[in-house]
């Protein structure tokens, strides 16, 4: 069964400074998915990874996947108070039987203070 | 890019009844679709999958005559709360994944308050 930890649970970040989320997942997986959820709202897509070594940057957000450790970073840099919400990675089960669905971490509460 | 939509955004109703929650793809063809149920400040825990023209696969604790899901067509899945009761409130989100990129949209999500 597929698992998928995040670490940190809770981050509370200083504008400007620069802080890494962790993802850790249990079984293979053929892609790794990074979102943000706002307050009351659904899931916006940020980053799909693929394959080993792949490396995805938009704006002060950058994603990365280590599939030799089951492990995918979300890296922020110079952290303004925009990015503060909920971030969740999701790993897909890979097999046919999965039907392609995802298992979700717990999820990162960021609030960027000043 | 893609839209899945839900239809309510939001419903409140009184316990015993039962609410149909709707999941269209806007602009692509889905032969599956998911459903998540997400509870304040927790993460997403899928529900069920829901193939078209056949019966869903629903997950280990998932009540399948509580929660019942009809995929009739490849842009249309509904989930229907039988006998909602408070403790049925929650954030309700399909996602659709698109067949052709095998990619998956996110629907806006139904909030279900059972009174």
């Amino acid at each position: 069964e597929l698992k998928v930890e995040q670490n940190p649970l809770f981050l509370s970040m200083q504008e400007g400074k620069n802080y890494t989320i962790y993802c850790n997942y249990s079984t293979t997986s053929d892609r790794l998915y990074w979102y943000r959820q706002d307050p009351g709202k659904s899931l916006e897509s940020l980053f799909v990874l693929l394959s080993n070594g792949a490396v995805k940057q938009e704006g002060r957000l950058m994603a990365s996947l280590d599939t030799k450790a089951r492990l995918s970073t979300l890296h922020i840099t110079a952290a303004v108070h925009d990015l503060s919400a909920t971030y969740f990675c999701a790993a897909r089960g890979g097999g046919a039987k999965s039907y392609g669905k995802l298992t979700f971490g717990q999820g990162t509460i960021l609030t960027v203070h000043p | 890019g893609a839209v899945v939509s839900q239809h309510p955004s939001w419903v409140i109703c009184k316990s015993g009844t039962s609410v149909k929650i709707e999941c269209r793809s806007l602009d692509f063809q889905a032969t599956t679709m998911f459903w998540y149920r997400q509870f304040p400040k927790q993460s997403l825990m899928l529900m069920a999958t829901s193939n078209e023209g056949s019966k869903a696969t629903y997950e280990q604790g998932v009540e399948k005559d509580k929660f019942l899901i009809n995929h009739a067509s490849l842009t249309l899945s509904t989930l229907t709360v039988t006998s909602a009761h408070p403790e049925d409130s929650s954030f309700y989100i399909c996602s659709a994944r698109e067949t052709r990129t095998d990619t998956q949209y996110f629907g806006p999500g139904t909030r279900l308050t059972v009174l």
